[in-house]
């Protein structure tokens, strides 16, 4: 089945910085590809996705790429805040057999020093 | 809308004791997904209903974990003869239709003792 990596597990960045977040995926029907943030206690939530049709996709500061022949996707928070310290996790889908689980990353926990 | 729904939000069992756990998805929503999370395993695919039918249950420790879904207004997920391995905080997630938002719920921690 599908595996999903997530890499740094953990990320300092400071306050007005740019913070990356990369993630690798093995089976190549995978065609989704959502972002989520997850606050202390809280559940987590969608931020930005992409579609397999897609390169590149911004939201305000969210920027996500996909490389499809490498099996990669990125987020890129651009002049972070100390209000994006959180968990965040990337997934990848599939659907091509009728079967849309989503499988996720590891997390990354993203940290903001002001 | 109240969101996906999930009782109880914590849980305390004694070891070989059985837990049943309770998600209500979002009405209207055809998918309805299981995940464990852990800090060790980050999050964790249990399970999968489609209109109710199971359509994936790969992650499911296959002895003593059971999901249903009777009724498209709720899922259950039942672990018996629950082991301290076993705790963790179990998210619910539904989505109106394939490959669409997953909203989560508030998850039911479970402390097996």
């Amino acid at each position: 089945g599908e595996q999903v990596e997530q890499l740094p597990s953990i990320l300092r960045v400071q306050e007005g910085s740019s913070a990356s977040i990369n993630c690798s995926y093995e089976d190549s029907a995978s065609n989704y590809f959502p972002w989520y943030k997850q606050e202390p206690g809280e559940n987590p939530k969608l931020i930005i996705d992409i579609r397999s049709n897609m390169e590149r996709k911004q939201i305000q500061e969210l920027i996500v790429l996909l490389d499809k022949k490498a099996k990669r996707f990125s987020l890129h928070i651009t002049d972070t805040q100390p209000g994006d310290s959180a968990m965040y996790f990337c997934a990848a889908s599939q659907g091509g057999t009728g079967n849309y689980k989503y499988v996720f990353g590891a997390g990354t926990r993203l940290k903001v020093i002001a | 809308n109240a969101g996906v729904i999930q009782t109880p939000r914590h849980k305390v069992t004694g070891k070989g004791q059985e837990a049943t756990l309770w998600c209500e998805p979002i009405s209207g929503h055809s998918a309805v997904f299981w995940y464990r999370q852990t800090i060790v395993q980050g999050l964790e695919f249990l399970t999968y209903f489609r209109n109710q039918a199971p359509i994936d249950d790969s992650g499911m420790p296959k002895e003593r974990f059971s999901a249903q879904m009777p009724n498209q207004s709720h899922s259950t997920l039942k672990i018996q003869s629950t082991q301290p391995q076993d705790s963790a905080v179990y998210l619910c997630a539904s989505s109106l239709s394939s490959q669409n938002t997953l909203y989560f719920g508030a998850g039911t921690r479970l402390s097996v003792l």
